[in-house]
């Protein structure tokens, strides 16, 4: 299995509150992604990185931002949580190749009351 | 926009049936597709991978085929067993990006 870390696993925080969620890998891949998995939804691509400060947009970005300052470190932050965040987050990374398989971390489930 | 659409949703068989679960995407503009398991409370865990210049791959009971032309995925199961069990769900790459469907629930009875 591919080195992928999330932390926290399980938080529960307050609706106005910032809330960071850390991605950690240690296979040196140059792409990173956060996701949410929502009933009904499937996973949505929150955001994106495909190398040191270069990040983007995903379908679902509104209220997120990320930030990358390290190879093996993504951080997703939720500006001011609300409680339509309340989801299940998951760090995916990829290698340089088009061809390279997506590995998953294990997830974080937030609830924001 | 890329839309990934998985039916069915859920398919419930009994041990030992081959099956196959469907997956259709709307931009055939693809690198890649990938089959991925998720066991309840778990990540996802990658299956096959079918890149743009293939039809098919394999790996032990598991076959997924890609028709890009027409914009479909298969992945058929043989034998399937009680541990077969799980959500599975494609996506397809392009762009950087991957787009997931919502995955069909497999339930393999005893």
């Amino acid at each position: 299995d591919a080195g992928i870390t999330q932390s926290p696993r399980h938080k529960v925080t307050e609706t106005g509150t910032p809330v960071t969620l850390r991605c950690h890998q240690t296979e040196n891949h140059r792409y990173m992604y956060w996701y949410r998995q929502d009933p009904g939804h499937g996973l949505r691509l929150i955001h994106y990185s495909y190398g040191v400060k270069d990040t983007d947009k995903g379908e679902v970005s509104d209220g997120y931002s990320v930030s990358r300052s390290k190879t093996e470190d993504f951080l997703l932050t939720l500006e001011s949580a609300t409680s339509s965040q309340t989801s299940v987050y998951f760090c995916a990374i990829q290698g340089l190749a088009d061809t390279d398989t997506q590995y998953f971390g294990p997830g974080t489930r937030l609830t924001v009351l | 926009k890329q839309e990934v659409t998985q039916i069915p949703a859920a398919l419930s068989v009994p041990e030992g049936e081959n099956l196959v679960l469907n997956c259709s995407f709307t931009d055939s503009a693809i690198y890649n597709l990938q089959w991925f398991r998720q066991d309840p409370g778990k990540g996802l865990t990658s299956l096959l991978l079918i890149q743009s210049s293939q039809r098919e791959q394999t790996s032990g009971r598991l076959n997924a085929s890609l028709d890009k032309s027409s914009g479909r995925s298969t992945l058929y199961i043989a034998a399937s067993q009680p541990g077969d069990s799980a959500t599975y769900l494609c996506a397809v790459f392009n762009f950087n990006k991957f787009y997931f469907g919502s995955g069909t629930k497999l339930n393999v009875k005893p």
